[in-house]
Parts: C-alpha cells; sequence; structure tokens
C-alpha cells in the first residue's frame, strides 16, 4: 500500500465556484479524517468518518462544505460558493487497527490538496 | 480549553548542531502526544509517538522526544541536525480513542545554517 492519496494536488478556482477533492484512505483503514491547514497554522480538523458514517463535524465546516464517505473507501470533501478564506491546505488522514486487535489514533496524512481562491 | 503551544515560530541551528524544539499542551484526558513533519507543500510525517511508558521515546530520522508530565511537555530532539531536516515541525495531542480529532499547534520553522 502507497499510504494516502488526494486529488488533485492543486485546485485554482474563482470565487463563487463549487469545487470538489478527493481522500483514497489507507486501504485497511476505516476511519478517515478531514483537517485544513492555513499559511502559518497547524491543521485544524473539520471531519471525521467511521466507514461511510461521518460521526463528527467541526463547527469550521459550514453549511458550504460537504462530505461524503459513500461506501466507506474513498471520501469526498466539497465547497460549494467558494470564498477566498477557503484558500488552504485541505489535508485527510486516515487510522485503523495496528497491532494485534487493539485501535489507536496513530493517523496517516495524504499529501494535501492547496486550494487557491481568486 | 485543549491546546497545544509551541513557543518557538522558528528556529535556526547549524548543521551538526543540536536541536530541541518545546512543546507544552493542555489537555483534559490523558494525552497521546505526537509529533509530525512537513516539508514545504507537502503532508505531514509521523517522526514519533507517546502512548504510555517510558517516557524518552524513539523515531525515525534520529529524532527522540521526551514527555514530562508534571510540566505538561512533549519536547523533539535530535542530537546532530542535518541539513534535510529543514522544515516545518509539529506537536499534536489525541487521545488514544480511534476517532478522536488531533489538536495541533501552530508549529515550529526549523533553518538549517551551513
Amino acid at each position: 500500500d502507497t499510504g494516502v492519496s488526494q486529488d488533485p494536488r492543486h485546485k485554482i478556482t474563482k470565487r463563487g465556484q463549487n469545487v470538489t477533492f478527493r481522500c483514497d484512505p489507507i486501504s485497511e483503514h476505516n476511519r478517515l479524517y478531514w483537517y485544513r491547514q492555513t499559511l502559518g497554522q497547524g491543521p485544524e480538523f473539520l471531519t471525521y468518518f467511521q466507514n461511510e458514517a461521518q460521526l463528527e463535524k467541526s463547527r469550521l465546516l459550514s453549511d458550504r462544505f460537504s462530505a461524503e464517505r459513500p461506501k466507506g473507501s474513498f471520501s469526498t470533501l466539497e465547497i460549494q460558493r467558494t470564498e477566498q478564506g477557503d484558500s488552504a491546505m485541505y489535508l485527510c488522514a486516515s487510522s485503523g487497527r495496528t497491532s494485534g486487535r487493539f485501535w489507536n489514533n496513530e493517523q496517516f496524512f495524504g499529501p494535501g490538496t492547496r486550494l487557491t481562491v481568486l | 480549553a485543549q491546546s497545544v503551544t509551541q513557543p518557538d515560530i522558528h528556529i535556526t541551528v547549524s548543521e551538526g548542531a543540536s536541536l530541541e524544539l518545546r512543546c507544552n499542551y493542555s489537555y483534559g484526558a490523558t494525552p497521546y502526544l505526537f509529533w509530525y513533519v512537513q516539508s514545504p507543500g507537502q503532508g505531514l510525517q509521523l517522526l514519533l509517538k507517546y502512548f504510555s511508558g517510558d517516557t524518552l521515546v524513539q523515531g525515525i530520522k534520529g529524532f527522540e522526544a521526551e514527555f514530562k508530565r508534571s510540566q505538561s511537555s512533549f519536547s523533539l530532539r535530535k542530537p546532530s541536525v542535518h541539513w534535510s531536516d529543514a522544515a516545518e515541525y509539529f506537536c499534536a495531542v489525541g487521545q488514544n480513542q480511534a476517532g478522536t480529532a488531533l489538536i495541533f499547534g501552530k508549529g515550529t520553522t526549523l533553518s538549517v545554517s551551513s
């Protein structure tokens, strides 16, 4: 397995347009997370899936944001009516069982999608 | 409130010199602590983690970290820095409960001078 992958790596869009990002987690991981990272800041949590269920959403995830994980594998994050303040790096991470039967919260991150809203 | 503080925004170290990056946390539950490194334009790579046990943990690339519960600190160290270590370093705290979000500090940018 080659790790978490994200597509596209870069996206430039005009204000008001919709954009969609994709994340493919590590295949055996059933937990998937989205984070947003703005310049000079650490990543901030957006939302989390266990299998196909979206179990937690941050207050950062406004109504213009929607995330799905329809079959419990890849996930998409859509931003509608983009604003300049949405410009950021969007990071996806996954976690799952490590050794034996124990789960832990070690999260493996993808390379991110850098969004620029003009 | 749960938070992570990395007091140093930017550090410059000479190649071959030792490095220490500071991290302090405020967390209500038993903390599980991580250090990640991020190169420009890249995602985060896990350097090391502390879940329990020995308070000195070893990681990849010659890094180690020491957990001090009494000081709520988790400092990252490396005895001899290489030019390739120049990057941004993030400390993070979470619970060892699958599905909980990690809380990150704002990061420390490391520059290495020759």
